[in-house]
């Protein structure tokens, strides 16, 4: 399909885990946004790249949260160390630019921290 | 800062009737870009409406239209002739200078038969 993906669907793991999510944006799209919706909660901005430009990394919560971008298209977000309250479902986004351009979403990663 | 408030978490709505969704933002830029997303159970979000804040028509997109009253920083969702596939979260989004998008925490939305 021609949508973003992410990979794992679900993914259960143990505190003090690291855990990987991956995420395929629209082919194309310059733009990578990654999200955090937590229960009953609205999306939490995590981190943003756009093309070469250095990522915003303003939202990470913590230093114990990382993401990469290789080849301006694939993404992976890194959680090292988890903690309990890391369980949400994380969303990732892209879009064709910058400034109001609709992101599109893909199905989200949904995390458990046992 | 920048943030968009959601007053009301839960609503219902007979099937066929109209039903709004209100939003309001905060923020001290001119120019900028207002959206409305639904989340269905399936987790997926969609885009239902996209709003340019220096444009002073309301969006439309087929039974979806909204309310923008930039002096009063609202922007409400009408939903017409609402139907059982309208079932899900709402959620209203403010994208900022800096490319961040700034959501809020949702109305969930129920079409009862």
């Amino acid at each position: 399909g021609a949508g973003v993906s992410q990979s794992p669907s679900n993914k259960v793991t143990e505190k003090g885990k690291d855990v990987e999510l991956r995420c395929d944006p629209i082919s194309g799209h310059t733009a990578l946004y990654w999200y955090r919706q937590s229960l009953g909660q609205g999306l939490e901005f995590l981190i943003y790249f756009q093309g070469n430009s250095a990522p915003d990394k303003s939202g990470l919560p913590s230093d114990r949260f990382s993401a990469e971008r290789t080849g301006g298209s694939v993404s992976t977000l890194t959680i090292q160390r988890t903690q309990q309250e890391d369980s949400a479902v994380y969303l990732c986004a892209s879009s064709a630019g910058t400034r109001g351009e609709t992101q599109y979403f893909g199905p989200g990663t949904r995390l458990l921290v046992l | 800062a920048q943030t968009v408030t959601q007053s009301q978490p839960e609503m219902s709505v007979q099937e066929a009737e109209t039903v709004t969704l209100s939003c309001t933002y905060d923020t001290s830029e001119n120019n900028y870009y207002l959206f409305w997303y639904k989340q269905p159970p399936s987790r997926q979000m969609i885009l239902v409406i996209r709003q340019e804040a220096y444009k002073q028509q309301n969006a439309t997109e087929n039974r979806f239209s909204v309310n923008f009253q930039k002096a009063a920083k609202s922007f409400s969702l009408k939903i017409s002739d609402s139907q059982l596939g309208d079932t899900a979260m709402y959620f209203c989004a403010f994208i900022s200078t800096g490319n961040q998008f700034y959501f809020g925490t949702g109305t969930s939305l129920t079409v009862i038969p």
